[in-house]
């Protein structure tokens, strides 16, 4: 079946540090890559996806490169901020059958000053 | 915001009573979906709708039903609500099969007590 392993949390940084979150997956054929953020008390929004292997995504300075030798899409940022800190979700659609999300199971993110 | 508002926002209810939540959207997209979100299971599908009166069962689909007579409203009821139950419920919408991801509401926080 199709699933998504993410590194467990909390992950605790200091700011401007650099940051990954690991995250694999299993799918049959090449599905759609995505990470989404989810700030306190609030829904998830979309932060970044990749299509097809090798894409690389990227917004608000995070990043993640669809690798498929690898079934990866690791998420990183060079310098993270304390307004970074949140849950964060990988999650992939995979392009057969009917096109519902996989989410894996979150990754909190506490960065400090 | 993408116009999809759920409510209501928090509710307390008792086991064993009936409760329905709301998904409204003002973007047309033919798929909606509601999902739960549990520490240490990420987010979970529980219901979609493919279009109005066409809907299906997502993987925890045991105790709950939807209905969609519009497009623009996709209902999630608790036929008869257990501490189980107890969570966090969004809601989201695609225009597509979800190829660029979904937009999500803000959620639902359901308490049963």
């Amino acid at each position: 079946g199709n699933s998504v392993t993410q590194m467990e949390g909390p992950v605790t940084l200091s700011e401007e540090a650099f940051l990954t979150i690991n995250c694999t997956y299993t799918a049959t054929g090449y599905p759609s890559l995505f990470w989404y953020v989810q700030y306190p008390g609030e829904g998830l929004q979309l932060l970044l996806k990749a299509t097809k292997a090798d894409d690389k995504g990227s917004n608000k300075g995070f990043e993640a490169t669809y690798r498929k030798e690898t079934t990866s899409f690791h998420l990183e940022k060079g310098s993270v901020q304390v307004s970074d800190s949140a849950v964060y979700f990988c999650a992939l659609i995979p392009l057969t059958g009917f096109q519902k999300l996989v989410f894996g199971t979150g990754t909190r993110l506490l960065v400090s000053p | 915001d993408a116009g999809i508002t759920q409510s209501p926002r928090h509710k307390v209810t008792e086991t064993g009573t009936p409760v329905t939540l709301r998904c409204h959207q003002t973007e047309n997209h033919r798929y909606m979906y509601w999902y739960r979100q549990d520490p240490g299971h990420g987010l979970r599908l529980i219901h979609y709708s493919y279009g109005v009166k066409d809907t299906d069962k997502g993987e925890v689909s045991d105790g709950y039903s939807v209905s969609r007579s519009k497009t623009e409203d996709f209902l999630l009821t608790l036929e008869s609500a257990t501490s189980s139950q107890t969570s966090v419920y969004f809601c989201a919408i695609s225009e597509s099969t979800g190829g660029n991801g979904y937009t999500f509401g803000s959620g639902t926080r359901l308490t049963v007590v």
